[in-house]
């Protein structure tokens, strides 16, 4: 069965300090990982997807297979950037997919 | 506003009766999922839909639960009976087909609280 761990609820950060936010992983396929992010009183939103190899509001997070680990990283965090964040595994049974998520982390970035 | 809606945004119930949730995905997404979201966790997945069929359904889903999607379209979601541990957030998602890796787009969720 497949698991996500995100073992910080909370990360408290100033503003300009460098941000990682840890997600390991345990599933036996081939992973496709993601991170949502959702601010206060708005929906669950992408932020970005490993297999895009994309960097957004500037952020970048590297899939490591021998760790199975799918860490979120901003090198000067931003007040905006204060939110709850969830990362999750995209796993198939035949034509189904589905997301299991990770219990957030809440990044707190104060001044 | 083209997004995923739900409705509606809260419901209160007593134990005992049934509710039912209605789910509108984005027009020409043809995959649709339902989460629960219980305080301090992450979404847990509980139904996926690939237009009308029901092809996956988690074991979180008892026998109380019940979800549809005719036509492809909208889809609802019924709680038979409900009890205080049903008292959660309900959130929809979409997504048009792709073979992996695509986002799903969340609906702004439907509270519901069990007294």
């Amino acid at each position: 069965a497949q698991r996500v761990t995100q073992p910080e609820k909370l990360l408290s950060v100033f503003k300009g300090a460098p941000v990682e936010l840890k997600c390991n992983y345990s599933y036996s396929g081939s992973p496709e990982l993601f991170w949502y992010v959702q601010y206060s009183r708005q929906r669950l939103q992408l932020l970005l997807r490993h297999i895009s190899r994309e960097s957004i509001k500037g952020f970048t997070a590297d899939l490591n297979k021998g760790e199975t680990s799918f860490h979120l990283k901003k090198p000067f965090a931003q007040e905006e950037d204060s939110a709850m964040y969830y990362c999750a595994l995209e796993s198939h049974t035949g034509t189904a997919s589905k997301l299991t998520f990770g219990t957030g982390t809440r990044l707190q970035v104060t001044l | 506003d083209t997004g995923v809606s739900q409705d509606p945004r809260h419901k209160i119930t007593k134990r005992g009766q049934n509710v039912t949730f209605r789910c509108d995905p984005i027009s020409e997404h043809n995959r649709l999922y339902w989460y629960r979201q219980t305080l301090g966790q992450g979404p847990e997945f509980l139904t996926y839909f690939q237009n009308e069929a029901q092809l996956e359904k988690s074991r979180l889903l008892s026998d109380r639960f019940s979800a549809e999607r005719p036509k492809g379209s909208f889809s609802t979601l019924e709680i038979q009976r409900t009890e205080q541990g049903d008292s959660a957030m309900y959130l929809c998602a979409s997504s048009p087909w792709a073979r992996v890796a695509y986002e799903q787009y969340f609906g702004p969720g439907t509270r519901l609280t069990v007294t």
